[in-house]
């Protein structure tokens, strides 16, 4: 088992570049999550996707835009890169919600200049 | 009333001492706190959970302590080993009904050898 896997690992855009961060889980997972980790800030939430077919905002989704994909993938999007969106951002997944397990992806530190 | 409140930020602990890391909470909803582990490059990961039911939880040298008058609760490291090395969140949320945990800020605890 992969667990929860993120593409790509690194990427530098310019301001107003487009770019989806890819996340995958092969744990048969429900409920499908991005944050973004700021210094000082911990781990917010951006969106999330309780079940297949299904996404919903959470804390701070302005700029961005989710597709799931299908049970396994989760996928996010930013369509006009700013460079207050430089972060790293983690995916993570969970059979359902709340008190289950939330298991994270190994993160993508995306810059923007 | 959405925020948890950790301190300290950052926390330097001699081999074999106890680490306290603390948060509080405003929002009587929340009834699961979690708290996560995270290594330099890598997503964080489940450590030990907590329900208000109890007290107090203890998973080998990791303790919640739980004040529910106080909504407060906190993270003991008991022996703490320069392995504990790490970035430690606290999170909390509402037992059912939702899929957004709230993060804490973090702290940075280094433990000296």
């Amino acid at each position: 088992n992969a667990g929860v896997t993120q593409t790509p690992k690194f990427q530098v855009l310019k301001t107003g570049q487009s770019m989806t961060l890819q996340c995958a889980q092969d744990m048969n997972h429900n409920s499908m999550y991005w944050y973004r980790q700021d210094p000082g800030m911990g781990l917010r939430l951006i969106y999330y996707s309780a079940s297949e077919g299904t996404t919903d905002k959470g804390e701070v989704p302005n700029g961005y835009n989710v597709s799931r994909l299908n049970k396994r993938e989760f996928s996010l999007r930013l369509e006009s890169a700013a460079p207050s969106q430089t972060s790293v951002y983690f995916c993570a997944s969970s059979v359902t919600g709340t008190t289950d397990t939330q298991y994270f992806g190994p993160g993508t530190r995306l810059t923007v200049l | 009333q959405q925020q948890v409140k950790q301190s300290p930020q950052s926390l330097i602990v001699q081999k074999g001492g106890i680490s306290i890391i603390n948060c509080a909470y405003e929002n009587t909803a929340f009834d699961y706190f979690p708290w996560y582990q995270q290594f330099p490059g890598k997503g964080p990961a489940l450590l030990i959970a907590i329900r208000p039911d109890v007290s107090e939880k203890k998973e080998g040298r990791f303790t919640i302590s739980f004040n529910k008058s106080a909504k407060q609760f906190s993270l003991h490291i008991m022996d703490s080993q320069p392995g504990d090395s790490a970035t430690y969140f606290c999170a909390a949320a509402p037992a059912s009904g939702t899929y957004k945990y709230i993060f804490g800020t973090g702290t940075r605890l280094k433990v000296l050898a």
